[in-house]
């Protein structure tokens, strides 16, 4: 399995407070994104990675902010979490070139009461 | 604007029979076919993909056939067996946009 590790893998906020999901690699991979799974919907980006400090928007990102101070660390942060953003969590990696395969953690599970 | 539609969005088939699930997509610019299999409490892992510079690949009971001119790929999965149950993914990537895309997924439940 590829070396991500998603934390927490569980978590329950309440609306209005700030939320920090946390990806980290062991694999050295450039490539790092964040979806959200929601049913009906399938797997949708919310920002991605392409090197250290260099973020972009996915096609949800309202509501969202990350950051990458390191390569293996990339933030995914709610602001102020509300009831629309509980989902399930993936961080996603992949390697050097572009169209290689994407390899997924176990996910986290938030829940905004 | 959902750049790949994936069809159907659930699907039951009894062992042994065929898995067949299918996606069409939009942008041309597209040249990496990937395909995930997920199943509950687990994040997506790669089953299967394509590139346009061939019409069909197989990798076991996994088969993915590829119409460029008509912008569709599917998935078929041979002699399916209950341990096949889980939700499959289309995606898409390519060009300058080198991030995937996923259909919506198709939970597949094979009856034994």
């Amino acid at each position: 399995d590829a070396g991500i590790t998603q934390s927490p893998r569980h978590k329950v906020t309440e609306t209005g407070t700030p939320v920090t999901l946390r990806c980290h690699q062991t694999e050295n991979h450039r490539y790092m994104y964040w979806y959200r799974q929601d049913p009906g919907h399938g797997l949708r980006l919310i920002h991605y990675s392409y090197g250290v400090k260099d973020t972009d928007k996915g096609e949800v990102s309202d509501g969202y902010s990350v950051s990458r101070s390191k390569t293996e660390d990339f933030l995914l942060t709610l602001e102020s979490a509300t009831s629309s953003q509980t989902s399930v969590y993936f961080c996603a990696i992949s390697g050097q070139g572009m169209n290689t395969e994407a390899f997924f953690g176990q996910g986290t599970r938030l829940t905004v009461v | 604007q959902q750049q790949v539609k994936q069809s159907p969005q659930s699907l039951i088939v009894q062992k042994g029979g065929i898995s067949i699930i299918n996606c069409a997509y939009e942008n041309t610019a597209f040249d990496y076919f990937p395909w995930y299999q997920q199943f509950p409490g687990k994040g997506p892992a790669l089953l299967i993909a394509i590139r346009p510079d061939v019409s069909e690949k197989k990798e076991g009971r996994f088969t993915i056939s590829f119409n460029k001119s008509a912008k569709q790929f599917s998935l078929h999965i041979m002699d399916s067996q209950p341990g096949d149950s889980a939700t499959y993914f289309c995606a898409a990537s390519g060009g300058s946009n080198y991030k995937l895309t996923f259909g919506k997924g198709t939970l597949l439940t094979v009856n034994p």
